[in-house]
């Protein structure tokens, strides 16, 4: 099984301040995604990136995927309450294209 | 129009007891799954099903076992349920996996032991 650690685990901050959230693994990577969970969700897609080095934005998002395909980043810019929720990177690998996912990240915006 | 849904939404119910729960989508997608959500909010793959036919199965207790009547619909039915049951249920599909696949999630059950 291949294992995803994410970092921070938690992550409480203000509005309007920046955040990384970390996924690395020892494993390569066919891709890498990003999620978000809600409470009482499941989880929603927010980027795919399957190419090394790969920068992805989405508004105030960057993604990032490193070099060697085990590892992938996400940034947020002036983090908004609206952004509260659970992150979770996956990783799919070339065998069974099924998503493994990290821990998480539990990320909470005060305003 | 719910992409990915399923049934019960809760379920509290006794050791010993046994339950199904059941998921439908209307997305078209040939692949379905099964992903097990703990109290500290690790999602673990169970079942993957592809046109109805089961091809992942991690070390999941035979006392869970998937049903895929058709290409739309995967069910989970456990026997037996123990206290470490307890825990968020999410079913998924997507189309034919490759790297690029976005899996679609349905809204969970959340399952408890008591």
């Amino acid at each position: 099984t291949q294992l995803l650690e994410q970092s921070p685990q938690f992550l409480s901050i203000q509005e309007g301040e920046n955040l990384t959230v970390y996924c690395n693994s020892s494993s390569v990577f066919s891709s890498l995604q990003w999620y978000r969970q809600e409470p009482g969700e499941g989880p929603v897609l927010l980027v795919t990136v399957v190419t090394g080095g790969e920068v992805k934005k989405l508004k105030r998002l960057t993604f990032q995927f490193g070099d060697a395909r085990k590892d992938s980043s996400l940034h947020i810019t002036a983090a908004q309450p609206g952004d509260t929720g659970l992150y979770l990177c996956a990783g799919i690998s070339g065998g069974s294209y099924i998503p493994t996912f990290g821990r998480g990240t539990s990320l909470i915006v005060h305003p | 129009d719910t992409a990915v849904s399923q049934t019960p939404k809760y379920l509290v119910t006794q050791m010993g007891n046994d339950k199904s729960i059941k998921c439908e989508q209307n997305l078209g997608h040939d692949t379905m799954y099964w992903y097990k959500q703990d109290s500290k909010k690790f999602l673990k793959i169970m079942f993957s099903y592809n046109n109805k036919e089961l091809i992942i199965n991690e070390t999941v207790p035979n006392r869970f076992s998937p049903k895929s009547p058709d290409k739309a619909h995967l069910n989970l039915h456990i026997n037996s349920l123990e206290l470490g049951d307890s825990a968020v249920y999410f079913c998924a599909s997507s189309q034919v996996p490759d790297r690029a696949i976005e899996a679609f999630f349905g809204q969970g059950t959340r399952l408890t032991v008591v």
